[in-house]
């Protein structure tokens, strides 16, 4: 099984600041990512497919890099509702996803 | 707009059986192969199982072969998951989940809010 890390566990940000989620994958996953934001209370939203395309109404501010094993995902200029918990997902070998990076307000 | 809303959670014993559906609207059911995926309170998340778009091909995680199983009816717009043994392992939200194009059913374009199970005695 393919283990993906996310770091760090939780992001503290200042609205309009950059933010810059990582995540590692234990082996090659070619480009077969994809990320996801979760907000309380409401259902998954995919963000990036393929590590770095962005999926139908997706903000630019959201950007997805990287290929292998370490991937990122950075939100350029914080909007109040982008504070959420983020997680990345493999789909190379089956599929698994990170333990989520939770977005705060600093 | 594409929607799913699950249902069928609840509380069950240790060694109980409960089944989920999934009901979709908004675009062609058949057409999309569909996954289950749980996360268990405070953990991150965990594909379960998935389903072609004909219901042919099935897939299961390690966690579950043997205990679970998927179905769908494309008639009724509505996917289905049937878990028995069940241990407290398997107390999570279950999400569904649509895969995001016709060609890969492995990211998914739209969730469900989940529904939760709880195994305890």
């Amino acid at each position: 099984e393919i283990v993906m890390t996310q770091s760090p566990a939780t992001l503290s940000v200042s609205p309009g600041e950059r933010a810059t989620l990582s995540c590692r994958a234990s082996q090659s996953v070619s480009s077969n990512l994809a990320w996801y934001q979760q907000k309380p209370g409401q259902a998954l939203r995919l963000l990036i497919y393929g590590a770095s395309t962005r999926a139908t109404g997706i903000p630019a501010r959201f950007s997805g890099s990287g290929s292998g094993t370490e991937f990122t995902l950075t939100i350029s200029s914080l909007q109040s509702e982008d504070f959420a918990v983020y997680y990345c997902q493999q789909y190379n070998n089956w599929l698994t996803f990170g333990g989520g990076t939770k977005v705060e307000i600093k | 707009e594409v929607q799913l809303l699950e249902s069928g959670g609840g509380l069950v014993q240790p060694g109980g059986s409960l089944r989920l559906s999934c009901a979709a609207s908004g675009f062609t059911f058949s057409n999309y192969a569909m996954s289950w995926v749980r996360q268990a309170p405070g953990k991150g998340l965990e594909w379960v199982s998935h389903i072609s778009g004909s219901g042919g091909s099935t897939y299961y995680a390690d966690s579950v072969k043997g205990r679970f199983t998927i179905s769908r009816d494309n008639s009724k717009n509505t996917l289905y998951l049937q878990m028995n043994s069940l241990t407290a392992e398997d107390t999570a939200v279950y999400y569904c989940a649509k895969g995001a194009v016709t060609t890969d059913w492995r990211y998914f374009d739209c969730w469900g809010q989940g529904t939760l199970v709880t195994v305890s005695s």
